[in-house]
């Protein structure tokens, strides 16, 4: 079964610092990628999503993630980071072969942007 | 766009009391899925309706949890004597047919069993 790991579980950065969060997906078939975001107090979002075609996929508030196929990898990164951006990142998957669309989360990385 | 919602925001039990809760997708959609979160976990799925089926269930839900979505709208999570291992953020999300439409997820429900 398809499984998603996050290797940082808490990322303290300062403002201005650039961030990059890890995401490993362990099954080599074709998938879906996703980053969601969870602000303080707020309901899961959409942060950038990556189905095919260009490796490199920018979302909202200047982020950005990597598909490298050959380290089943879909990291998260933004150049400079903003106290605004303190929120917990979850990587997902969900894989073609599923009929459900459902998405398999990786057990999130609480990032802290201090001011 | 009114976005998931979900009733209750909080709900506390006791042990042994059964719990139901709702969620209404965004309007349209008509894959619904319901996912439980504990304290420092991501989002794991328990089961998940295209229209008024429910086509998928997870092997890890106990057979106390049932889940019905009626008309094809509004879904219900019921937790039958609930257990203390049963307190958790229970999610709903929906998603339109369009292959590959993202999950909208609603803001949950906490439910505490004491």
């Amino acid at each position: 079964a398809q499984s998603v790991s996050q290797h940082n579980h808490h990322v303290i950065l300062s403002e201005a610092a650039s961030l990059e969060l890890g995401c490993n997906y362990s099954y080599g078939g074709t998938v879906n990628l996703f980053w969601y975001v969870q602000y303080p107090g707020q309901h899961l979002q959409l942060l950038l999503k990556y189905f095919s075609g260009d490796p490199l996929v920018k979302g909202i508030k200047g982020f950005e993630a990597e598909f490298i196929k050959s380290k089943f990898s879909f990291n998260l990164r933004k150049p400079s980071v903003q106290w605004s951006d303190t929120a917990e990142y979850f990587c997902a998957v969900n894989d073609w072969m599923d009929s459900s669309y459902k998405l398999i989360f990786g057990s999130g990385t609480r990032l802290l942007v201090r001011p | 766009d009114t976005g998931v919602s979900q009733d209750p925001r909080h709900k506390i039990t006791k042990r042994g009391q059964n719990v139901t809760f709702r969620c209404d997708p965004i309007s349209e959609h008509n894959r619904l899925y319901w996912y439980r979160q504990t304290l420092g976990q991501g989002p794991e799925f328990l089961t998940y309706f295209q229209n008024e089926a429910q086509l998928e269930k997870s092997r890890l839900l106990s057979d106390r949890f049932s889940a019905e979505r009626p008309k094809g709208s509004f879904s219900t999570l019921e937790i039958q004597r609930t257990e203390q291992g049963d307190s958790a953020m229970y999610l709903c999300a929906s998603s339109s047919g369009q292959e590959y439409s993202p999950l909208h997820f609603g803001n949950g429900t906490r439910l505490t069993v004491t």
